[in-house]
């Protein structure tokens, strides 16, 4: 069964510490990593796709790597506004050719000043 | 307006009520997706429609009825709701291309909260 785990479910971090999320799936036919942001009321903001194991992406303080099992979303430095849940999803093929997203649960990042 | 907007942010409803929440894109995609999102689970697709025609069912109770009359609007009709059907619903779209050989990013609205009491 296709299935995503992210780890830690939640993470306390003060401002400047640097850390990772996790995100592993078990997936048959993976065609890519999307990473996704959450702010408390409001629909996931996109981050970054990753396609292929080897790939890095790097936005502002958030870097994204992909290996043949799982992604990792390094923070580097972290500000109190990172402050957010981040979403993990898988893309796959489905029947009919077409993409389907299967998610992670979250893990929910505060800083603190 | 720009990007994908839903209507109404929130929405508190009755076992025996209907209601239809709406979603509108505005980035010339042609899917849109409905999600639910409960506490601490992830995202469950529940429709996908693509070119208006809807392509994916997934096991959805049918007191949710989902309507695309075009590529750039989208509607979830509810109906004698049950109180665990409170949740977070996301509308998203996306640019599908022929047999999918692009990994397109779907992009997500904001939601309605809804609850059912």
């Amino acid at each position: 069964e296709d299935q995503v785990t992210q780890s830690p479910e939640a993470l306390r971090l003060q401002e400047g510490e640097s850390s990772s999320l996790n995100c592993s799936y078990t997936v048959s036919g993976l065609r890519g990593l999307f990473w996704y942001r959450q702010d408390p009321g409001k629909g996931p903001e996109f981050l970054f796709t990753l396609y292929s194991a080897g790939e890095e992406k790097e936005k502002e303080r958030l870097k994204a790597t992909l290996t043949k099992k799982e992604s990792f979303l390094h923070i580097t430095a972290p500000k109190p506004e990172d402050s957010a849940t981040y979403l993990c999803a898988v893309q796959l093929l489905f029947s009919g050719g077409y993409n389907k997203l299967i998610f992670g649960a979250g893990t929910r990042l505060a800083v603190h000043p | 307006e720009t990007g994908v907007t839903q209507t109404p942010r929130h929405l508190v409803m009755g076992m025996t009520n209907k209601k239809s929440l709406k979603c509108e894109q505005h980035l010339g995609h042609n899917a849109m997706y409905w999600y639910k999102q409960s506490a601490k689970k992830p995202l469950e697709l529940m429709f996908v429609y693509s070119l208006e025609e809807r392509v994916e069912n997934n096991s959805v109770p049918s007191r949710f009825s989902p309507e695309c009359p075009n590529s750039s609007h989208l509607f979830l009709h509810l109906h004698t709701l049950q109180p665990e059907d409170s949740a977070l619903y996301l509308c998203a779209s996306s640019q599908e291309i022929g047999l999918a050989q692009y990994q397109e990013t779907q992009y997500f609205g904001p939601g309605t909260r809804l609850l059912v009491l």
